[in-house]
């Protein structure tokens, strides 16, 4: 079993839409939570770094956290073709940049008009 | 701010030849740098850690004399691939950080190596 589990997709939604990405995990030890974006032959980019249970809202995004379950999402609405790209979770069990991240396999997602 | 570069975005190479892979930190000063693999609609992979003047720490399964890792200094660390085989092909990136909440990554390189 993986540590990090994430539905690959490809998820397709119209523009508009709410879009709803998923990722559940294994090891309790995981503290501190993450959400990438990635475009096509890209790097990720950091969209959403949370640390507790509950919800922490940015925009047109918000992450949630459910230790409990050991389950966390993004929620990316009124979304926009520009959205489409892979979103990858990341955990890790230290807090601080120089520690192992874990990461999901990510999410593709399409936004269509 | 966190901007990490990568060069070279894209290499060709033949088998058995080397190639080397920079990271730049360009506006903070990274005591440590990651270095990842990526295939294609899979997730990263980590390769290895680097701290600045120290050897690198690998992980299982990665070979340390096949790829060499040097961080010379707070803003720059290198990847070489050394004799590249056709199984090397992969997009690498790395990413970088300081004394920050989590990792700032590089736009990728993409190995071919025919």
């Amino acid at each position: 079993q993986k540590e990090v589990e994430q539905d690959p997709g490809p998820l397709s939604v119209p523009e508009g839409a709410i879009v709803s990405l998923n990722c559940t995990y294994s090891n309790s030890a995981f503290q501190y939570f993450m959400w990438y974006r990635q475009y096509s032959r890209k790097g990720p980019e950091l969209l959403m770094y949370t640390y507790s249970s509950g919800n922490k809202e940015d925009g047109r995004f918000t992450a949630q956290v459910d230790k409990s379950s050991k389950y966390i999402s993004l929620f990316i609405r009124d979304s926009q073709p520009s959205d489409s790209a892979t979103y990858l979770c990341a955990m890790s069990v230290v807090a601080g940049g120089g520690n192992k991240l874990t990461f999901g396999t990510g999410t593709q997602l399409k936004v269509e008009l | 701010g966190a901007v990490v570069s990568q060069h070279p975005s894209r290499v060709i190479c033949k088998s058995g030849t080397s190639v080397k892979i920079e990271c730049r930190s360009l506006d903070f000063q990274a005591t440590t740098m990651f270095w990842y693999r990526q295939f294609p609609k899979q997730s990263l992979m980590l390769m290895a850690t680097s701290n600045e003047g120290s050897k690198a720490t690998y992980e299982q399964g990665v070979e340390k004399d096949k790829f060499l890792i040097n961080h010379a200094s707070l803003t720059l660390s290198t990847l070489t691939v050394t004799s590249a085989h056709p199984e090397d092909s992969s997009f690498y990136i790395c990413s970088a950080t300081s004394a920050q909440e989590t990792q700032y990554f590089g736009p990728g390189t993409r190995l071919l190596v025919l």
